[in-house]
């Protein structure tokens, strides 16, 4: 079973901040959270990912709850090529050394001019 | 460096038939995990090898199967094809598949299944 919840869908002004937000309750303290996002029918592209500080790269930040139970994903200037579905997940590990993501539905992210 | 490469893009089969699928990992990469990926499921596991060892399957019946080679590319095969199989298939590969590490993916097979 998924380990996340995000809202189906989210809409954003060409330009502005995109916060796309994911509750994690369950979360184990050694699982990482990811976030992955799709372009229609293409393999999802890795954005960032965090254990329990705040996180950023050239593409996104990563905020993450002190009590691990929520993050926020920010896309700082959002374009229309940011239009995805974006996945919230949560890298679990299983027996021996396999570490596999547990895919939620994702949230539909439509940007607009 | 070269990205994940999956072939074929697209594939058309009738139920029945038996298909495989193939993914070339990045350069030194030695994980390889697969996905399925439809509409009504969204993405799921199905296998992950490391070093041409399975290390976990998900819960898929034994029809799906895959293997890898010593060059750390692999292969997936569908026996048997029943149409509820037409998914995107996605290969994914990482250094060591470990949990502070990021997963590439391929652009996946469409696999269509009439």
């Amino acid at each position: 079973d998924a380990k996340t919840t995000q809202p189906p869908s989210m809409d954003c002004a060409e330009g502005r901040a995109a916060n796309l937000p994911c509750n994690h309750s369950t979360i184990s303290g050694n699982e990482y959270v990811y976030w992955y996002r799709q372009i229609h029918s293409q393999g999802p592209q890795y954005i960032i990912h965090g254990l329990k500080n705040n996180e950023t790269n050239e593409m996104a930040s990563l905020i993450i709850t002190e009590d691990r139970k929520s993050s926020t994903l920010i896309l700082p200037h959002a374009t229309l090529r940011d239009t995805a579905v974006y996945y919230c997940i949560v890298r679990v590990a299983f027996e021996d050394s396999n570490y596999q993501l547990i895919w939620g539905a994702g949230t539909k992210l439509i940007i607009k001019p | 460096k070269a990205g994940v490469t999956q072939t074929p893009r697209y594939l058309i089969k009738t139920r029945g038939q038996q298909v495989t699928l193939s993914c070339s990992p990045i350069s030194g990469h030695r994980s390889v995990s697969w996905y399925q990926q439809t509409p009504g499921q969204g993405l799921q596991f199905l296998f992950e090898y490391f070093s041409e060892t399975q290390r976990n399957k998900g819960n898929f019946p034994g029809r799906f199967s895959g293997r890898q080679f010593s060059n750390s590319r692999s292969e997936m095969n569908v026996s048997t094809l029943e149409l509820g199989d037409s998914a995107l298939y996605l290969c994914a590969s990482s250094t060591e598949g470990s949990l502070n590490e990021k997963l590439f993916f391929g652009s996946g097979t469409q696999l269509s299944v009439l």
